[in-house]
């Protein structure tokens, strides 16, 4: 139990062009999810926390016009990463909470994210 | 959130325990202390938590210190699989957010 997917697995796009990522939790609703990126040879970043039916709260430093959160059921949060740059190349990770009073996050398989 | 040390690197041979340290010393009484590892290209995978009580599942043992400011990861026989960076985080589990710091690169060698 507990497995959360996501997609695209990886993605190349155009300069200036948006790019949507989905996640999903398969076997459980989750009214939380989270999203990370990840550089080469980095640790993963919190970039936002995504509650299920309000707005998104961002950490520091993360654009919200920029990354646009969506989570509009108990099971799929959506990343638009928008007018994309080559700065925005990364490993993009979402992890999602059961509502079931079981606190432990399951993460997703990653999207890697290319733009040229 | 807790901040977490690990050491950067370990080696381990193949079919041998990986005991991985991790301090925390500024832990508090109510923030568990969570395992995760990632292998190279994926998604972290949660192996186990614990609050103060000695833990173990069919993936690993986590011993807590008593006065819980260090913890020791247990793979029992580490394989080649095991070979992972690996994430010790204290997490307040009332809504609270998963902080990964640098982690241990588990290197399992035959």
């Amino acid at each position: 139990g507990a497995v959360v997917s996501q997609h695209p697995s990886r993605v190349i796009c155009k300069s200036g062009t948006s790019v949507k990522i989905e996640c999903r939790s398969l076997d459980f609703q989750a009214t939380t999810m989270f999203w990370y990126r990840q550089f080469p040879k980095k640790s993963l970043m919190l970039m936002a926390t995504s509650n299920e039916g309000s707005k998104a709260t961002y950490e520091q430093g993360v654009e919200k016009d920029k990354f646009l959160i969506n989570h509009a059921s108990l099971t799929l949060s959506t990343l638009t990463v928008t007018s994309a740059h080559p700065e925005d190349s990364s490993f993009y990770i979402c992890s999602a909470r059961p509502w079931s009073g079981q606190e432990t996050q399951y993460f997703g398989p990653g999207t890697r994210l290319l733009v040229l | 959130d807790a901040k977490t040390t690990q050491p950067p690197s370990m080696d381990c041979a193949e079919g041998r325990a990986a005991n991985l340290p991790c301090n925390h010393s500024t832990i508090s009484g109510n923030e568990y202390v969570y395992w995760y590892r990632q292998i190279h290209s994926q998604g972290p995978q949660y192996i186990i938590h614990g609050l103060k009580n000695n833990e173990t599942n069919e993936m690993a043992s986590l011993i807590i210190t008593e006065d819980r400011k260090s913890s020791t990861l247990i793979l029992p026989h580490a394989t080649l699989r095991d070979t992972a960076v690996y994430y010790c985080i204290g997490y307040y589990n009332q809504g609270g957010k998963l902080i990964f710091g640098q982690g241990t690169e588990l290197s399992v060698k035959p």
